[in-house]
């Protein structure tokens, strides 16, 4: 089993629609949660960090934690095309040292206008 | 606040020939990372730098990967000789600080094809 699972899609949505992204993962070790997106022959960059269970908020995006089920999940309010993008989840254990992030394979979404 | 940047953005070389990259990080980033990303997977960590010294190179392959951080600012990462699984795009990263969230910044890549 991967430490990180994600379905790499594509999903395809209309324009407006809510769009749930999800990853799964084994290693209880990981305490901070993020969610990159990365447009095509760009680097990835950070869209929301959660730190352990819960949620959070920045305007159309909400980062879901739940550790108990080590499900984590990223929903996009009122999808714009320019939303459209590989979405990746990023994990990383607490403490300090070596400390690269884990990511999924990331989701390739698109939205259809 | 200038970016990570890297270059070349694009390299095309025959299988066993050898390439560098090189990466500038963000002004004041202690930290910088050297990331493997092949084509419909998840960017893989090869090298984590905290200022010119190697924190984990665990998944780095020794035999024919290289990477070095002079005087704890620019980075190199070299292969020799490379394989046609060398295919990807290498990313290069940096972030301020290693506790916390430790959001790291990425570069827009290097893209590397081997014939």
């Amino acid at each position: 089993q991967k430490e990180v699972e994600q379905d790499p899609g594509p999903l395809s949505v209309p324009e407006g629609a809510i769009v749930s992204l999800n990853c799964t993962y084994s290693n209880s070790a990981f305490q901070y949660f993020m969610w990159y997106r990365q447009y095509s022959r760009k680097g990835p960059e950070l869209l929301m960090y959660t730190y352990s269970s819960g949620n959070k908020e920045d305007g159309r995006f909400t980062a879901q934690v739940d550790k108990s089920s080590k499900y984590i999940s990223l929903f996009i309010r009122d999808s714009q095309p320019s939303d459209s993008a590989t979405y990746l989840c990023a994990l990383r254990a607490s403490g300090g040292g070596a400390d690269g992030l884990t990511f999924g394979k990331g989701t390739h979404l698109i939205i259809q206008p | 606040e200038a970016g990570v940047a890297q270059s070349p953005r694009y390299k095309i070389i025959e299988k066993r020939q050898s390439v560098a990259f090189w990466c500038n990080p963000i002004s004041g980033h202690a930290t910088l990372y050297w990331y493997q990303q092949i084509l419909g997977q998840g960017p893989k960590l090869l090298i984590q730098f905290q200022n010119n010294g190697v924190v984990d190179d665990s998944q780095l392959p020794k035999d024919r990967f290289s990477a070095e951080r002079l005087k704890g600012v620019d980075s190199t990462l070299k292969i020799q000789p490379a394989k046609l699984e060398d295919s990807a795009v290498y990313l290069c990263a940096s972030s301020l600080v290693t506790s916390g969230a430790n959001v790291l910044t990425f570069g827009a890549g290097s893209r590397l094809t081997v014939l």
